[in-house]
């Protein structure tokens, strides 16, 4: 069964705190996203990576570092943590190709205070 | 204008009834078509795809029509299970083989007994 697995249900951190978030991905697949949801905006590309190592911008990627250094891990860094980046946060991966499925965790709420 | 764009909703419907989701995008270029559906507080989930032809799963049929832009997603006897959010999404046409999407915000059902 197809497993996309996020290192937190719930986060609570400071501003100014560094914060990362982990997601790892069983099925081999070669691309993996970052998302972020707040409501009336829906889910919104921040970071992008195609392979090991490499990494594309998305939409809203200020504030963001992202990290890829094995095929089935993907990280999102928060450098600085700001109250505006209180989200819901949604790792997915897919195999390469325009019409594959893209299977998300089960999504990290953050808290910034 | 938002690339994909749904009504919100919310669509209150009672059990068994027929209810229509429509969404419009603003690429002629996007080339694969899709319905997720995520619960509430969960990750979003494929549904199906959408094929030029149209196609059916169940109770569930979804349209396309490329000249006006416009995908369809129809739901025929509707179960208490069907409640959640349904979130139009197209593929990125000038992000190549990246497999990269657009969300629309979706559109919620709540069915009632």
């Amino acid at each position: 069964d197809v497993k996309v697995t996020q290192s937190s249900r719930y986060l609570v951190k400071r501003t100014g705190e560094k914060v990362f978030l982990e997601c790892v991905q069983d099925m081999d697949h070669e691309n993996m996203f970052w998302y972020r949801q707040d409501p009336g905006l829906g889910l919104r590309l921040i970071y992008f990576s195609y392979d090991v190592k490499m990494k594309e911008k998305g939409d809203i990627p200020e504030g963001y570092s992202v990290s890829r250094e094995k095929k089935e891990r993907f990280s999102l860094i928060l450098e600085s943590a700001s109250t505006n980046q209180t989200s819901m946060y949604l790792c997915a991966s897919s195999s390469a190709g325009t019409k594959e499925t893209q299977y998300f965790g089960p999504g990290t709420r953050l808290l910034v205070l | 204008r938002k690339e994909v764009e749904q009504d919100p909703g919310p669509f209150n419907v009672p059990e068994g009834a027929t209810v229509a989701f429509n969404c419009t995008y603003s690429n002629s270029a996007s080339q694969s078509f899709f319905w997720y559906r995520q619960d509430c507080r969960k990750e979003p989930k494929l549904l199906m795809s959408v094929y030029s032809s149209g196609n059916e799963d169940g109770r569930f049929t979804a349209q396309l029509n490329r000249a006006s832009q416009y995908i369809s997603l129809l739901i025929r006897d509707s179960k208490l299970s069907d409640s959640a959010t349904y979130l139009c999404v197209v593929n990125r046409p000038d992000s190549g083989n990246t497999g990269k999407l657009i969300f629309g915000q979706g559109t919620t059902l709540q069915v009632k007994p």
